[in-house]
């Protein structure tokens, strides 16, 4: 099946840090990437969709400036939190889908547990 | 409202019995489609099955299978023999429009325990 490599697979570091995540489709090209936060014990919240070569769009509520996301290939997305803080400590979660035709499902990646000290 | 309402929190099901994981959705688009994912506590997102709005069968992947009522809007997911490895968070997901860019919008999960 499709598959989504997800890097790194955990961050714990000190405030005011910028920290990059990887997000690649490994065996298909994704026109579009979704990027996700967790927190504990409850549902993925949406915080943007991204096309490749477009900007992304972000969900109300969600800091673009805080949250910058690149999708300059097929194949690849980042999402880097800028300057962060113990508040963005969370599960962020990558997704990508080959098409847009409805069966398409949607892949994840294994997620990056975020850790601001 | 919520757009995918699921109502059990916490289920507890017995290795090799089957179980029924509730799942509700709201839409007015005819055109619609509804996932199931499976969590790990390691996290990764695992795609079980998918149920489009013009399907006319249930859909069935080995042991999971998806009761799809579309009068009541429900789509709760079946797990039939159930093994302690099903132990995990399950989420209902619904994509809205045909052919569609949108996303996916998730539930709030239910926490399956298989016990031994």
């Amino acid at each position: 099946g499709a598959v989504v490599s997800q890097h790194p697979s955990r961050v714990i570091c000190k405030s005011g840090t910028s920290v990059k995540i990887e997000c690649r489709s490994l065996d298909f090209q994704a026109t579009t990437m979704f990027w996700y936060r967790q927190f504990p014990k409850q549902s993925l919240m949406l915080m943007a969709t991204s096309n490749e070569g477009s900007k992304a769009t972000y969900e109300q509520g969600v800091e673009k400036d805080k949250f910058l996301i690149n999708h300059a290939s097929l194949t690849l997305s980042t999402l880097t939190v800028t300057s962060a803080h113990p508040e963005d400590s969370s599960f962020y979660i990558c997704s990508a889908r080959a098409g847009t035709g409805m069966p398409q499902p949607q892949h994840f990646g294994d997620g990056t547990r975020l850790s601001i000290l | 409202a919520q757009k995918i309402t699921q109502t059990q929190p916490g289920m507890f099901v017995q290795e090799k019995e089957a179980v029924t994981l509730d799942c509700t959705y709201d839409t007015s688009d005819p055109s619609y489609g509804l996932f199931w994912y499976k969590q790990p506590s390691s996290g990764e997102m695992i795609f079980l099955i998918y149920q489009g709005s013009y399907d006319q069968q249930n859909a069935t992947e080995g042991r999971y299978s998806l009761n799809f009522q579309k009068a009541r809007k429900s789509a709760n997911l079946v797990i039939s023999a159930s093994q302690l490895g099903d132990s995990a968070m399950y989420f209902c997901a619904m994509r809205e429009g045909a052919g569609s860019q949108g996303n996916l919008i998730f539930g709030k999960g239910t926490k399956l325990s298989v016990k031994p």
